[in-house]
């Protein structure tokens, strides 16, 4: 079946404006999950979502970062007054209900110019 | 706070060498541990992953890596590489029942040399 999906591929945008980025899980995936990978380091855990549970926020850097999901369908990340530090791939992974493996989409690589 | 560490930053290499990538994590619990493997202009994908039982885990490709619970660390082996293993490899743990997060090390970028 298909992977993960992740849109747009590539957003550039100046600083100060609002960015959405979007999520599309593989069928059935209850856990979805994003990660921010800045250029030279390792990904870093931002928002967790497992089916209708409160979602695990404790990784998101400051208020500008938010997402939501509903249900076990597609995830949005919302970045407001974009900064240049926010420059980065923007990666989501979801799992099924083991939560054994994440599977990975290709990324968003966000400039914020 | 929960950390990896992974040791080498670049690691280069000839084909038919063998190779050894260390993995440090810092948490006293139980973990979940992973190895992801990254190839030029894909997404990442899992290599390996230990939960439970034979420390000694076998991943795809002829990797494995080895548990050692008293040293915290899992490292990742292959006897002979080859020039197709050029990637980037990340460690990652997840804490036992907090949801399956990741905590990755920064990342080891494989360059191997035909």
């Amino acid at each position: 079946g298909a992977g993960v999906s992740q849109s747009p591929s590539n957003k550039v945008t100046e600083k100060g404006k609002d960015v959405e980025l979007r999520c599309d899980p593989i069928s059935g995936h209850t856990a979805l999950y994003w990660y921010r990978q800045r250029l030279g380091q390792g990904l870093e855990f931002l928002i967790y979502f497992q089916g209708n549970s409160a979602p695990d926020k404790s990784g998101l850097p400051s208020d500008r970062f938010s997402a939501e999901r509903t249900g076990e369908s597609v995830s949005t990340l919302t970045i407001q007054r974009t900064q240049q530090e926010d420059s980065a791939v923007y990666l989501c992974a979801t799992s099924d209900r083991t939560q054994e493996t994440q599977y990975f989409g290709p990324g968003t690589r966000l400039l914020v110019l | 706070a929960q950390s990896v560490s992974q040791h080498n930053h670049h690691v280069i290499l000839s084909e038919a060498a063998s190779l050894e990538l260390g993995c440090n994590y810092s948490y006293g619990g139980t973990v979940n541990l992973f190895w992801y493997v990254q190839y030029p202009g894909q997404h990442l994908q899992l290599l390996l992953k230990y939960f439970s039982g034979d420390p000694l885990v076998k991943g795809i490709k002829g990797f494995e890596a080895e548990f050692i619970k008293s040293k915290f660390s899992f490292n990742l082996r292959k006897p002979s590489v080859q020039w197709s293993d050029t990637a980037e490899y990340f460690c990652a743990v997840s804490i036992y029942n907090q949801g399956g997060k990741l905590i990755f090390g920064q990342g080891t970028e494989l360059s191997v040399k035909p």
